[in-house]
């Protein structure tokens, strides 16, 4: 079946450093590709997509290229601030079932 | 545009007990979507809808959960009798039809089982 593996966190980081948090996939046919954001005590919201393959998904200073030859989807900004302190997923939606298949989330703590 | 409700917030029950979320959509969103996430983990699909019909309730416990979805719109989920186990945060979401789309979350309602 589709699934989704995150690096292992958390990951704690200064500020202004440069951040990445890897995503592999695994699916059959061509699925999209997501990364979502739960701040604490929120529920999740949409950061980013893209919906085939070389396609860069970018918003608030992220960025994510969809990588079907390594079946990749890597999250990158060059300079965190305090306020990216959140839990992000990763997730894909295939054409078949069309629901939403999460990883397990990275939690990410910016310090000042 | 506004967002999708979910209602209440929070709620704490004793094991055995029964309880009851609701969720109401964007308006012309016909899918939706209950999430279960409990802590530390990614969320876990319990039961999707298209409209009022059911296209995957795969990973719903039906010995104890049960949702419906009346006239396509607004949808309960009810858990009866709850376990110690349902502890976590119960997630509303709904897109519209196509793999291009992503979800649009409720604020959730964070269950505990005492």
């Amino acid at each position: 079946g589709n699934s989704v593996t995150q690096m292992e966190g958390p990951v704690t980081l200064s500020e202004e450093a440069f951040l990445t948090i890897n995503c592999t996939y695994t699916a059959t046919g061509y699925p999209s590709l997501f990364w979502y954001v739960q701040y604490p005590g929120e529920g999740l919201q949409l950061l980013l997509k893209a919906t085939k393959a070389d396609d860069k998904g970018s918003n608030k200073g992220f960025e994510a290229t969809y990588r079907k030859e390594t079946t990749s989807f890597h999250l990158e900004k060059g300079s965190v601030q305090v306020s990216d302190s959140a839990v992000y997923f990763c997730a894909l939606r295939d054409w078949g079932a069309q629901k939403l298949v999460f990883g397990q989330g990275t939690r990410l703590t910016i310090n000042p | 545009e506004a967002g999708v409700a979910q209602s209440p917030r929070y709620k704490i029950i004793e094991k055995r007990q029964s309880v009851a979320f609701w969720c109401n959509p964007i308006s012309g969103h016909a899918t939706l979507y209950w999430y279960q996430q409990i802590l530390g983990q990614g969320p876990k699909l319990l039961i999707q809808f298209q409209n009022n019909g059911v296209v995957d309730d795969s990973q719903l416990p039906k010995d104890r959960f049960s949702a419906e979805r009346l006239k396509g719109v607004d949808s309960t989920l009810k858990i009866q009798p709850a376990k110690l186990e349902d502890s976590a945060v119960y997630l509303c979401a709904s897109s519209l039809t196509g793999v291009n789309y992503g979800y649009t979350f409720g604020s959730g309602t964070r269950l505990t089982v005492v």
